[in-house]
């Protein structure tokens, strides 16, 4: 069963626009992930955030954690057609495999 | 270069056929898994291997076969029992998904002829 659920399920922003993408999960969670994906490629692991974590840097990524309603978000600065791609959140029990939501495809245009 | 090589790209399968779709990593990677991914469906995991000759089955494991011979190898065979096997198959692979996340391969395309 997938247990994260991404919001929206589409976004289309300019570049140089930033693009905020959200995910909802139901259970206790000991991380968060988020990952890329490209049309037709494997997805790539973009950060990790702890559950005793509440944001995290990477780059132009910014990623929050509200373990108290079971949300996370990813925020991408500064947006560049080559950030056109699916995210997709996916969250670690700790004890088992890594649940996906369904994503969220980003296009951002030149 | 070190990372997880799925093969082949794209595959056609006839009715009644079995596939097997091939999975390597070379990252010295303990666990191992099969995702499908259905448009507008995102992941859903089919099976898992946590070491070598062991295996578990995931939330749509009917159908699907794996094994676990070799560290390095995690094929999966698409049985004729799969009634709708066209999808896009991801293969990925762990040392430590708590701190590292998954590596994924880059995907093979499955379709129905």
């Amino acid at each position: 069963s997938q247990q994260g659920e991404e919001d929206p399920q589409a976004l289309s922003i300019q570049e140089g626009e930033n693009a905020t993408m959200n995910c909802s999960y139901k259970t206790s969670i000991n991380n968060l992930q988020w990952y890329r994906q490209n049309s037709g490629r494997g997805l790539v692991h973009l950060i990790l955030i702890r559950s005793n974590e509440r944001e995290k840097h990477s780059g132009r990524l910014r990623v929050t954690l509200d373990t108290s309603k079971k949300s996370s978000s990813l925020l991408i600065t500064a947006s560049r057609a080559a950030d056109t791609a699916s995210y997709f959140c996916a969250t670690d029990p700790g004890y088992s495999t890594l649940t996906f939501g369904k994503g969220t495809m980003l296009l951002v245009s030149p | 270069d070190g990372g997880i090589t799925q093969s082949p790209k794209y595959l056609f399968r006839k009715e009644g056929q079995n596939v097997t779709l091939s999975c390597e990593q070379n990252l010295n990677h303990d666990a191992m898994y099969w995702y499908r991914q259905d448009p507008g469906q995102g992941l859903r995991l089919i099976y898992y291997s946590q070491i070598v000759n062991d295996f578990q089955k995931g939330d749509i494991a009917e159908g699907y076969s794996v094994s676990r011979e070799k560290k390095e190898s995690f094929p999966l065979t698409v049985t004729s029992a799969q009634k709708n096997p066209t999808a896009f198959y991801l293969c990925a692979s762990s040392w430590d998904s708590s701190n590292y996340g998954y590596t994924f391969g880059s995907g093979t395309r499955l379709t129905v002829v």
